[in-house]
């Protein structure tokens, strides 16, 4: 099956700094890339769909200059979180598809906890 | 606007069955979706309707009825480890994908 990689895992950061997560799609192409963000015991938020080679489209109220993200390649799209705070603190979740615009079905990476100090 | 409702918790027992409501308004209908969540982890899917009807697979079945907005996940001969959030998505006119805000399922012995 389709395989997502999401590094790091868990991140630490003291506040003011930036932090890189990589999204990685294994054994597919992805064409679409999606980046959500969770607070504990809410659902899924939206931050961005990103195709490959194209800007990034993000979602009201997300801040471009913040989230900065790169769908550089087929098989990688990377979230920076620029000049972290502690609100900022969430479960990250990339996910992939193969089509444009999500098509069927997305495909999860494991998610990157951010904890800012 | 768009939305999605979900009971928030359920509690059920194991061996037993168990059926999770989800009921949508969104703009357009393009497919929906049921995800298993466990606590840290990132969701994975568990089935998909755009007809309306049941799916079955497996121990989960879902049904889709579009014409009254609604759709429910079966679970049964629940087992502990069926013990997480379960999230329904709808993908709009823009194949966008609406979350609820997912059931939690605890499973007691």
């Amino acid at each position: 099956g389709a395989v997502v990689s999401q590094h790091p895992s868990r991140v630490i950061c003291k506040s003011g700094t930036s932090v890189k997560i990589e999204c990685r799609s294994l054994d597919f192409q992805a064409t679409t890339m999606f980046w959500y963000r969770q607070f504990p015991k809410q659902s899924l938020m939206l931050m961005a769909t990103s195709n490959e080679g194209s800007k990034a489209t993000y979602e009201q109220g997300v801040e471009k200059d913040k989230f900065l993200i790169n769908h550089a390649s087929l098989t990688l799209s990377t979230l920076t979180v620029t000049s972290a705070h502690p609100e900022d603190s969430s479960f990250y979740i990339c996910s992939a598809s193969p089509e444009v615009a999500g098509g069927y079905e997305q495909y999860f990476g494991p998610g990157t906890r951010l904890t800012v100090t | 606007g768009q939305n999605i409702d979900q009971p928030t918790e359920m509690t059920a027992t194991e061996g037993a069955i168990v059926q999770i409501n989800c009921t949508y308004q969104t703009s357009g209908f393009n497919g929906l979706f049921w995800y298993q969540q466990h606590a840290g982890e990132a969701p994975t899917f568990l089935s998909y309707n755009v007809l309306d009807g049941l799916e079955e697979k497996g121990r989960f079945s879902s049904f889709l009825s579009r014409s009254k907005g609604y759709s429910y996940l079966l679970l049964k001969e629940l087992q502990m480890k069926d013990s997480a959030s379960y999230l329904c998505a709808v993908k709009d006119s823009n194949y966008q994908l609406i979350w609820g805000a997912g059931t939690k399922l605890i499973i007691k012995p």
